[in-house]
C-alpha cells in the first residue's frame, strides 16, 4: 500500500507570493491533517479535513487555508507569504472514523523557504 | 484544550544503554490515546508506540516501552539497548477519540557509538 505523498518536496518563494501544497493520503484513509514544523515552535496543527469538510482548525491566520477533494486528496494554500512561513509542512492521514485511534501516517513533508 | 510537555529538548545516550524520554500532558478527557513518534534526520515521522488510556498495562514494542501513569498524566518512553539508528527527534502526542492530535515540542535524541 502506498504511503502518504506530498508534493512538492521543496520550494522557494518570495514574500507576498502564494503557495499551494498537495497531499495524497493512504488509500482508504478519509482524514487528512496538516502541521507546520519549525525549529522553534515544534509541530503546530493547521487543520484537519474529513470527507471534504474541515473538522478541526488550529490557530493560524486566514492566509492559511485548505480543502479536501472527493478522493480524499488535500491541498493547503498560503497566501501573501511572510518570512515566518518558512517551515516544513507535514501532511498526515488517518482512517478518520471510529474506532479512531488517532494514529497518524505522515508524508515526507514540503519544505517551504520564503525569501 | 489539551497540552503536551516534553521537558527535555535534547538527550544523548551511549550505544547499548537505556534512555528514558519524559512526557506529561494535560486533559479533561477520560478516553484518549497517547503516542510516541520518531522523526529521523531528514526522514519522515513514524509511529514508535501507542497507548490506550483505558488500558492499565504499559505498551511494549520490542526495545521500546512506555511508563503510563494516568493519574499523574505522565507518559515516558524507555528505549533499551539503544542503537545508532535510534538517533532522531521524538515527539509525544495526545489524541482524543475524535479530533486533532496535539504534539509536544520534541526531544532530540543522539545515540553515541
Amino acid at each position: 500500500k502506498a504511503g502518504v505523498t506530498q508534493t512538492p518536496r521543496y520550494l522557494i518563494k518570495t514574500r507576498g507570493q502564494q503557495v499551494t501544497l498537495s497531499c495524497s493520503p493512504i488509500s482508504g484513509h478519509r482524514s487528512v491533517s496538516w502541521y507546520q514544523q519549525t525549529p522553534g515552535q515544534g509541530l503546530q496543527f493547521l487543520f484537519e479535513y474529513f470527507s471534504e469538510t474541515q473538522r478541526n482548525k488550529g490557530n493560524f491566520p486566514g492566509r492559511f487555508s485548505g480543502r479536501q477533494f472527493s478522493n480524499s486528496r488535500s491541498e493547503m494554500n498560503v497566501s501573501t507569504l511572510e518570512l515566518g512561513d518558512s517551515a516544513l509542512y507535514l501532511c498526515a492521514s488517518s482512517l478518520g472514523w471510529l474506532p479512531n485511534t488517532g494514529e497518524l501516517f505522515f508524508g515526507e513533508g514540503s519544505r517551504l523557504t520564503v525569501l | 484544550a489539551q497540552t503536551v510537555t516534553q521537558s527535555q529538548p535534547e538527550m544523548s545516550v551511549q550505544e547499548a544503554e537505556t534512555v528514558t524520554l519524559s512526557c506529561t500532558y494535560d486533559t479533561s478527557e477520560n478516553n484518549y490515546y497517547l503516542f510516541w513518534y520518531k522523526q529521523p534526520p531528514s526522514r519522515q515521522m513514524i509511529l514508535v508506540i501507542r497507548q490506550e488510556a483505558y488500558k492499565q498495562q504499559n505498551a511494549t514494542e520490542n526495545r521500546f516501552s512506555v511508563n503510563f501513569q494516568k493519574a499523574a498524566k505522565s507518559f515516558s518512553l524507555k528505549i533499551s539497548d539503544s542503537q545508532l539508528g535510534d538517533t532522531a527527534m521524538y515527539f509525544c502526542a495526545f489524541s482524543p477519540n475524535a479530533g486533532k492530535s496535539t504534539f509536544g515540542d520534541g526531544t532530540t535524541l543522539t545515540v553515541k557509538p
